[in-house]
């Protein structure tokens, strides 16, 4: 069975730090990767998603970027993070690509202030 | 560009009744979406609920049903017995026919089921 995990679960950061959230799949071998983000009262948005491993595009700017250094390794980050960054960050994962369904990890949580 | 609309952002409910949930649709690409039911119950992360990619077809789930109208570009979710354990975050979605692997989610409705 495949389990997706993400880090950390939650996180307090000051406005103008660096942020890295971190997601594992394991128990599949090229998975397709995404980020999403849902802004407290807002609605879930995907950030990014990866095909393969060093390819990452950009769905939405949020001063944001993401990077896939290995196949079950998808990390989402920033050098100085905004108070709009605030939220909860959602990583998934698809078998196939286009329609496919797609799973998701348990979150993190980041507040910034 | 896609969009989904869950018109009720919050649903109170007592156990034992019938429950619906609001969801329509619209998809700018060629071609038919696949909808889908998320559900996000309290500390956990987003569970699929069900999936239907068929027009016409109806998904169900742990009592839970809902039928892929593309007349009424609708996708609805009902069950005819809600228990306590059904609250949570109830989150209808999209995905267009293009090989985009794009999502588009609905707002999400928070159901509330009193005992």
């Amino acid at each position: 069975a495949q389990t997706i995990h993400q880090w950390p679960v939650a996180e307090i950061k000051a406005v103008g730090s660096p942020l890295s959230l971190g997601c594992t799949i394991k128990g599949k071998s090229s998975p397709n990767l995404y980020w999403y983000w849902q802004a407290t009262g807002g609605t879930l948005q995907q950030l990014f998603y990866s095909i393969t491993v060093g390819q990452v595009e950009s769905v939405v700017q949020l001063n944001l970027s993401a990077s896939r250094p290995k196949d079950d390794q998808f990390i989402l980050s920033t050098e100085k993070l905004l108070l709009s960054h605030s939220g909860f960050y959602l990583c998934a994962w698809s078998r196939d690509w286009g329609q496919d369904t797609q799973y998701f990890g348990p979150g993190t949580r980041l507040l910034v202030l | 560009g896609d969009s989904v609309t869950q018109t009720e952002g919050q649903v109170t409910v007592s156990e034992s009744k019938s429950l619906i949930i609001n969801c329509t649709y619209s998809a700018t690409s060629i071609g038919y979406p696949n909808l889908f039911w998320y559900v996000r119950y309290p500390g956990e992360g987003l569970q699929l609920l069900l999936k239907v990619i068929t027009a016409g077809q109806k998904g169900s789930s742990r009592g839970f049903e809902a039928t892929y109208n593309k007349e009424a570009t609708s996708f609805h979710l009902q069950k005819a017995s809600v228990q306590e354990s059904d609250s949570a975050v109830y989150y209808c979605a999209l995905s267009p026919n293009t090989n985009t692997g794009k999502l588009t989610f609905g707002d999400g409705t928070v159901l509330t089921v009193k005992p």
